[in-house]
């Protein structure tokens, strides 16, 4: 079946460094992939997303591409806020009949002032 | 994009009672989603839920346990019965949006239940 497989975290850095957190996926067809934020205490929130290979998703200074040949999705930032501290979700659609999301082990993400 | 009402926000219950959560959408939507985010971990589908059919369960979830209702295309409920505390988690409804070949997920802010 689907999965997919997140950087283990946590990840701990300094404002203004640079952010890279790892993800890949298994999927029998064409897959559309996203990346979810989940504040302390709040709901999810869609960050970004890609739905076919060689597209990049961006937002908020955050940036994926969608990688086919080495089913990747690896989420970057140039530089990280203390606001950015929470946790990331690497999430993949099948577009066949599942059609529900099938998460990563999700990230969590502390930016030191 | 789609806006989700999900309430209660929070609840701590009693062992053996049972918490209904409600969904309300502010438009139709076809597939309507229940997901449990135990602490800690990441989110695992509960179940599908499509207005005007029985919900589609995961392996590990049944009807029983988690009983869920669809009656329109705007709302849903998913009830967690006989609880106990390993049934502390957040809650979470998502809705599929799509336009065309465009299509994303929404979710509700959640529901953080304590079963003590």
């Amino acid at each position: 079946g689907d999965s997919v497989t997140q950087m283990e975290g946590p990840v701990t850095l300094s404002e203004e460094a640079c952010l890279t957190i790892n993800c890949t996926y298994t999927a029998t067809g064409y897959p559309s992939l996203f990346w979810y934020v989940q504040y302390p205490g709040e709901g999810l929130q869609l960050l970004l997303k890609a739905t076919k290979a060689d597209d990049k998703g961006s937002n908020k200074g955050f940036e994926a591409t969608y990688r086919k040949e080495t089913t990747s999705f690896h989420l970057e930032k140039g530089s990280v806020q203390v606001s950015d501290s929470a946790v990331y979700f690497c999430a993949l659609s099948d577009r066949g009949s599942a059609r529900q999301l099938t998460f990563g082990s999700g990230t969590q993400l502390t930016v030191l002032p | 994009s789609a806006v989700i009402s999900q309430k209660p926000s929070r609840d701590i219950c009693q062992r053996g009672t049972s918490l209904t959560i409600q969904c309300q959408v502010d438009s139709q939507v076809t597939m309507m989603f229940w997901y449990r985010q135990q602490p800690g971990q990441s989110l695992t589908l509960i179940a599908t839920a499509n207005q005007g059919s029985e919900a589609t369960y995961e392996s590990g979830f049944v009807i029983d346990k988690f009983p869920i209702s669809r009656p329109n295309l705007t709302f849903s409920t998913l009830t967690v019965s006989n609880m106990s505390p390993e049934d502390s988690s957040i809650y979470l409804c998502s809705v599929e949006e799509r336009a065309g070949e465009n299509y994303g997920y929404t979710f509700g802010s959640g529901t953080r239940l304590t079963v003590v």
